[in-house]
């Protein structure tokens, strides 16, 4: 079975430029969480995904940060414009329905210079 | 709000046994999970509580108690590439409708 695959792993961009993320999570998997990991601390929930709907958005800046999932397969992360504050880990993970663990991609490291 | 607290950093000797503590504060309780990471890559999955008790899976163990708000990673026979952050995380509602809420993170550094 194949994992959760993210692209791309590491990105540096100048603030203010746009970026954006891509996860294509293990086929089958209904939910699809967008995490950011600031070094030193946990995992904190920006997006989640049930299908192709959005569950909880709470936590996403959405002056500057947008999400979809179209076909409720892949996704798509995009910051526009970057801040220095944005540097971290993206990750994405995904969960099949009524399933118990998460399953997490090997991240996107984004820097902001 | 939600709260997890565990402790920043810990260190051990190869061989011994640590055992990592977790605390938490959630407006809601569905199960408590326990996840690796090593430096740059992606959390694995360790271990999951949603009763009271302990759960051992080969060298590690996990420790819930609801009514304490309290669980602990427990690690036998440490190796050295056990050397990673631990992370703690609850949900807090049903599956498949609830991201986790994580800790910070334990980083262990097993030395020989």
């Amino acid at each position: 079975e194949a994992g959760v695959a993210q692209s791309p792993r590491y990105k540096i961009i100048e603030k203010r430029q746009s970026v954006a993320f891509w996860c294509n999570p293990i086929s089958g998997h209904a939910t699809l969480y967008w995490y950011q990991q600031i070094l030193g601390q946990g995992p904190k929930l920006l997006i989640q995904f049930q299908n192709n709907g959005v569950v909880d958005d709470s936590q996403l800046p959405k002056d500057r940060f947008s999400a979809e999932r179209l076909k409720g397969v892949d996704s798509t992360l995009k910051i526009q414009p970057a801040k220095l504050e944005d540097s971290a880990v993206y990750l994405c993970a995904s969960l099949r329905w009524r399933g118990r663990k998460q399953y997490f991609g090997p991240g996107t490291r984004l820097t902001v210079t | 709000g939600q709260n997890i607290d565990q402790p920043t950093e810990m260190t051990a000797t190869e061989g011994a046994i640590v055992q990592i503590n977790c605390t938490y504060q959630t407006s809601g309780f569905n199960g408590l999970f326990w996840y690796q990471q090593h430096a740059g890559e992606a959390p694995t999955f360790l271990s999951y509580n949603v009763l009271d008790g302990l759960e051992e899976k080969g060298r590690f163990s996990s420790f819930l108690s609801r009514s304490k708000g309290y669980s602990y990673l427990l690690l036998k026979e440490l190796q050295m590439k056990d050397s990673a952050s631990y992370l703690c995380a609850v949900r807090d509602g049903t599956p498949g409708n609830t991201p986790l809420v994580f800790g910070k993170g334990t980083r262990l550094s097993v030395i020989a």
